[in-house]
């Protein structure tokens, strides 16, 4: 059974602090994605991965990076947190390839910036 | 850009009566379309996709590429189907999904 971990389910940060979102994946995939979920706008792509040290900018990467430096792992990091921010972030996971190929989510971390 | 509308935030019906949860798209080249599905505190979940023609859990959703749609259909729906729907799209250039914006189903008693 795929799994998806995210580290953190809760966090409640300051203004301009540092945030790591950690994710692994235990299936061996080659892509890696990191969305954020808000009420009435669906989940919006920040960055996803598809390789090690690979990373593509997706609809909303600004105030966000990511580091993949192990296939199974792919962080999310808030260099300077903002309260626009608060929100749940959802890390998923798929194969490389196209039909048929499903996208396994994380349970998600909820982040408060306050 | 590829793009998926979901008009209603919330559908609120009784046990029973029939369910449907639209969704539309605009693409220009052929896309897979799902419905994913987030019941309270569990995580986001495939329900079904376009290509494999099946029914989930009563649910059904035809590809209308005419409408560019792909409605999510129940016909008697249950209390347990009370849930966050989301409709996606993943392009043929990889494997990103793009999501719209989701439709809270409520299923009365």
């Amino acid at each position: 059974d795929v799994k998806v971990t995210q580290s953190s389910r809760y966090l409640v940060k300051r203004t301009g602090e540092k945030v790591f979102l950690e994710c692994v994946q235990d299936m061996d995939h080659e892509n890696m994605f990191w969305y954020r979920q808000d009420p009435g706008l669906g989940l919006r792509l920040i960055y996803f991965s598809y390789d090690v040290k690979m990373k593509e900018k997706g609809d909303i990467p600004e105030g966000y990076s990511v580091s993949r430096e192990k296939k199974e792992r792919f962080s999310l990091i808030l260099e300077s947190a903002s309260t626009n921010q608060t929100s749940m972030y959802l890390c998923a996971s798929s194969p490389t390839g196209r039909s048929g190929n499903t996208i396994y989510f994380g349970e998600g971390s909820w982040l408060t910036v306050v | 850009a590829q793009r998926v509308t979901q008009p209603e935030k919330l559908l609120s019906v009784f046990k029973g009566a029939p369910v449907e949860l639209k969704c539309n798209y605009s693409y220009s080249g052929s896309p897979e379309l799902f419905w994913y599905v987030q019941y309270s505190r569990q995580r986001l979940q495939l329900l079904l996709r376009h290509i494999s023609r099946e029914s989930i859990k009563g649910f059904t959703a035809d590809l209308n590429k005419g409408e560019t749609s792909f409605h999510l259909k129940k016909p008697f729906a249950q209390e347990e189907d009370s849930a966050m729907y989301y409709c996606a799209l993943r392009s043929s250039a990889g494997n990103m999904l793009t999501f719209g914006g989701g439709t809270r189903l409520m299923v009365k008693p």
